[in-house]
């Protein structure tokens, strides 16, 4: 069954360092999304990415963070300047265009920033 | 007041038992009502969609919306130990916002 992949699974990084999360979403699916959720607090949207482009985005996506499709299967969230607030886990979701709204996740990836 | 609200548990019941899983939400826009089944530090693995208001089922799972009440819920017929987990609702309006507004889970815990 497709899934969507995500790497690494942990990240470790010094405050105030550049990361990129890498994430392939599932084949035929053209809508992409990233999620994060600190620990013991809800899932968050960041933003959602069609076309090549943003297509929302929610108010924690700042200046900070950009997304990036940079080939025909990865999928990017770049956070610049890291802070320590920014430890939680990343989750990229991907869902097809025209069947329905379902979201297909993937296994996160921990960023941990010291 | 929070858009969407989970009771976050932890529920325990005895395997076999029925579940009951609730969220309520606050705002009317949402038409699209998701389930979500997490297990501890991994990605949430999507259970059931629902559109609007009724019921859907799929095997031991149902999920029902009365958007009137703004209530949606979840049952587990049969509970296993293996539906030990978070389980967590989310949502959506229609258009063109396309991001999902989650509840916190509810940790759910089926006794062997």
């Amino acid at each position: 069954e497709p899934e969507v992949t995500q790497t690494p699974s942990h990240q470790v990084t010094q405050m105030g360092q550049e990361v990129i999360l890498r994430c392939v979403p599932i084949s035929n699916h053209l809508y992409f999304y990233w999620y994060r959720q600190i620990l013991g607090q809800k899932v968050e949207f960041l933003v959602s990415f069609y076309n090549n482009e943003i297509s929302e985005k929610s108010e924690i996506f700042d200046d900070q963070f950009s997304v990036e499709r940079p080939d025909g299967s990865n999928f990017t969230l770049k956070i610049r300047s890291t802070k320590l607030e920014d430890s939680a886990m990343y989750f990229c979701a991907s869902r097809e265009v025209a069947v329905g709204y379902e979201q297909y996740f993937g296994p996160g990836t921990r960023l941990t920033v010291t | 007041q929070k858009e969407v609200e989970q009771d976050p548990g932890p529920l325990s019941v005895p395997e076999g038992a029925i579940v009951s899983l609730n969220c309520t939400y606050s705002n009317s826009a949402f038409q699209y009502f998701m389930w979500y089944r997490q297990y501890s530090r991994k990605g949430p693995e999507l259970l059931m969609y629902t559109y609007s208001s009724g019921n859907k089922e799929d095997g031991r799972f149902t999920a029902q919306v009365d958007k009137s009440s703004k209530y949606i819920s979840l049952f587990i017929r049969d509970s296993q130990p293996s539906d030990s987990a978070t389980y967590l609702c989310a949502m959506k309006s229609g258009g063109g916002a396309d991001g999902l507004t989650f509840g916190k889970g509810t940790h759910l815990i089926i006794q062997p």
